[in-house]
């Protein structure tokens, strides 16, 4: 079974531009997470979309947005990127209907540099 | 103001010996915790994880121990292998995220 997969892995981007990262989930979850590692701030939640519909969604300025389509890929966008948005962003997908008790799988992350 | 705190950036062990990691948390609403392990430049791998109903949980050489009562839980690596160097993560679950602390590096001397 395929893991889930996120395009690019790589970007280099300058102050101002927009980017669009994109995640496959795993086959039948239906759920789709993102996540900001950095160094100074760890592992931090962004966003949870399921069927569509956004869940959840983290202490990030309105520069990140998100969407999740029918077949449960996810794409994620920032707006007028920032020094401070280099980071790696991680996307996660679970079944999405445990709950709390949803273990969610990661993918590989796309490593976001912002000149 | 962390929720989940993993108060040891770093821990050494012996090929063979037992790694404990520990994990804090301060929100009584989390009720499933998870371990990952991770490389660097790489994704979180799922570990083991752990319902608040119960205290154990084991898997192979992982186990996950729960004490709802004092907020913590810990992951044991018995034995501890060179290939468990790594960083390994807690994370809380709720409300469709996962709160994860800061991480703790693993290091296994051969």
């Amino acid at each position: 079974k395929a893991g889930v997969t996120q395009t690019p892995r790589y970007l280099i981007k300058t102050r101002g531009q927009q980017v669009t990262l994109s995640c496959s989930p795993i086959s039948g979850h239906r759920s789709v997470s993102w996540y900001q590692q950095t160094p100074g701030q760890g592992l931090q939640f962004l966003f949870e979309y399921f069927s569509e519909t956004q869940r959840n969604k983290g202490n990030f300025p309105g520069r990140f947005s998100g969407r999740q389509f029918s077949n449960s890929r996810s794409e994620m966008n920032v707006s007028t990127l920032e020094l401070g948005d280099s980071a790696l962003y991680l996307c996660a997908s679970s079944w999405g209907t445990s709950g709390s008790a949803d273990t969610q799988y990661f993918g590989p992350g796309t490593r976001l540099t912002v000149l | 103001d962390q929720q989940v705190k993993q108060n040891s950036p770093s821990l050494s062990v012996q090929e063979g010996r037992i790694s404990i990691l520990n994990c804090d948390y301060t929100n009584s609403m989390f009720d499933y915790f998870l371990w990952y392990k991770k490389y660097p430049a790489e994704g979180p791998t799922f570990l083991i994880s752990i319902s608040s109903i119960k205290d154990k949980n084991e898997d192979g050489r992982f186990t996950v121990f729960l004490n709802k009562s004092a907020k913590h839980l810990s992951l044991h690596i018995v034995p501890s292998q060179p290939g468990d160097s790594a960083v390994y993560f807690c994370a809380a679950a709720g409300s469709y995220q996962l709160t994860f602390g800061k991480g703790t590096k693993l290091s296994v001397i051969p």
